[in-house]
């Protein structure tokens, strides 16, 4: 059972570039969310989906899409990358919802935009 | 808007000893969840405890230990006769309970490192 996995682990991308943060859960996880976290900012929830087609924005959604076409896969999409995203993404799931189960979380892809 | 505040940074004590994390929340809800997780230094995020609002019951699991306080509005993490594996990252958390697809959000505070002395 791998739960969630979060490909790639580590990227270094230059200002203006597009790339995708892969997040796949095979725990048939009906929620999925993705977080960054800072150096003293904790982590902030950039995106959620409650079950595939729905995605809605959390706390910092600009400068991210994202999409929910199966239950497993719940891709980050940024469209046009800046130093400000610099930041470790967090990909996490849960049977139902944040309130309902704990989050299971991936292990995480460091980002660097140069 | 909800909020967690961990107000200690770092701390850092010598194995063996006792070492409490505050967590401090802020909602408005009456029914709302509360979350503790342990980033180690591998750095995926570990879950430890959830409680919800209407159960004050403090509890204990192993050398961790929690403390539930509705009148301070604090959700506090004991570790018990501390250990080297207990060094990491510390997160409180806030789930405030909605109507119809459940809770979908987590508020985190900002975490406590916690480092253990050998």
């Amino acid at each position: 059972n791998a739960g969630v996995t979060q490909t790639p682990k580590f990227q270094v991308l230059k200002t203006g570039q597009s790339m995708t943060l892969q997040c796949a859960q095979d725990m048939n996880h009906e929620y999925m969310s993705w977080y960054r976290q800072d150096p003293g900012m904790g982590l902030r929830l950039i995106h959620y989906s409650v079950g595939a087609g729905i995605t809605d924005q959390g706390e910092v959604p600009n400068g991210y899409n994202v999409s929910r076409s199966t239950t497993e896969d719940f891709p980050l999409r940024l469209l046009s990358a800046a130093p400000s995203q610099t930041s470790v993404y967090f990909c996490a799931s849960s049977l139902e919802g944040a309130t309902n189960e704990k989050l299971f979380f991936g292990s995480g892809t460091q980002l660097s935009v140069l | 808007a909800q909020k967690v505040t961990q107000a200690q940074t770092e701390i850092s004590v010598v194995e063996k000893e006792d070492v409490t994390l505050d967590c401090v929340y802020e909602t408005r809800d009456t029914t709302y969840y509360l979350f503790w997780y342990k980033q180690p230094p591998s750095g995926e995020l570990v879950f430890l405890i959830r409680r919800n609002s209407f159960d004050e019951q403090n509890e204990i699991s192993g050398r961790y230990s929690w403390n539930f306080q509705k009148s301070t509005s604090s959700f506090n993490f004991t570790i018990t006769a501390s250990q080297v594996v207990d060094s990491a990252v510390y997160f409180c958390a806030l789930s405030e309970a909605k109507s119809n697809f459940g809770n979908e959000k987590l508020t985190f505070g900002t975490g406590t490192r916690l480092t253990i002395i050998p």
